[in-house]
């Protein structure tokens, strides 16, 4: 069935470092590759997203790069902040429907 | 606008008692999806409907669940009888034609 891989599940780094969390689906119909970001106690907030036809997208400090033909994409974090430490959800979808798969979740710890 | 609406935010209730909760979607959306998310088995999506019309119910664990969504302004997740292990916290999230989810502050549910 339709599954998302999540890696890792915790990652700690110092601030000004770079993050990379990784993410593998399993439906090759998938076209829609968001992340959501959740901080302590809070609801998953979209962060950035990324079509198929994209293979990489920025917004100031986080990217997202997408490899179809190995069914794999990727969040990264430069500069990192300790208001970046949250859980970081990747997700897939198919074109057709609403329904996202998302992965397990990565727990960011950016110490100071 | 106010965004995605959901009550109770707390619910602390015993074993064997009905619990219902509640969510309004944002004015426009044609979505609505019920999340149930847990340390142990992360983020997972329960129910979502399209046009009011349930669409994928798989996720819902048992026959105790059930969900209705009587007009596009509301939807209720119904667990009767709840037990223990209903212990979590439900997101409510609504889209519009299946692009970004906005989710809702979530209910914290807590079966005793």
């Amino acid at each position: 069935g339709e599954n998302v891989e999540q890696h890792p599940s915790t990652l700690s780094v110092q601030e000004g470092d770079s993050a990379v969390i990784k993410c593998t689906y399993s439906d090759s119909a998938s076209n829609y590759f968001p992340w959501y970001k959740q901080e302590l106690g809070k609801r998953p907030q979209l962060i950035i997203d990324i079509r198929s036809n994209v293979g990489e997208k920025k917004d100031q400090r986080i990217a997202v790069t997408l490899n179809k033909t190995a069914k794999h994409f990727s969040l990264h974090i430069t500069e990192t902040q300790p208001e970046d430490s949250a859980v970081y959800f990747c997700a897939a979808k198919r074109n057709q429907g609403g329904k996202l798969i998302f992965g397990q979740g990565t727990e960011l710890s950016v110490k100071p | 606008d106010a965004g995605v609406i959901q009550s109770p935010r707390h619910e602390v209730t015993e074993m064997g008692q009905e619990v219902t909760l509640r969510c309004k979607p944002i004015s426009g959306h044609d979505y609505l999806f019920w999340y149930r998310q847990t340390m142990m088995r992360g983020l997972e999506l329960l129910i979502y409907f399209n046009n009011n019309v349930p669409i994928d119910d798989s996720g819902m664990p048992e026959d105790r669940f059930s969900a209705k969504m009587p007009n596009a302004s509301f939807s209720t997740l119904k667990i009767q009888p709840s037990e223990p292990r209903d212990s979590a916290v439900y997101f409510c999230a609504s889209s519009y034609r299946g692009h970004e989810q906005f989710f809702g502050p979530g209910t914290r549910l807590t079966v005793l």
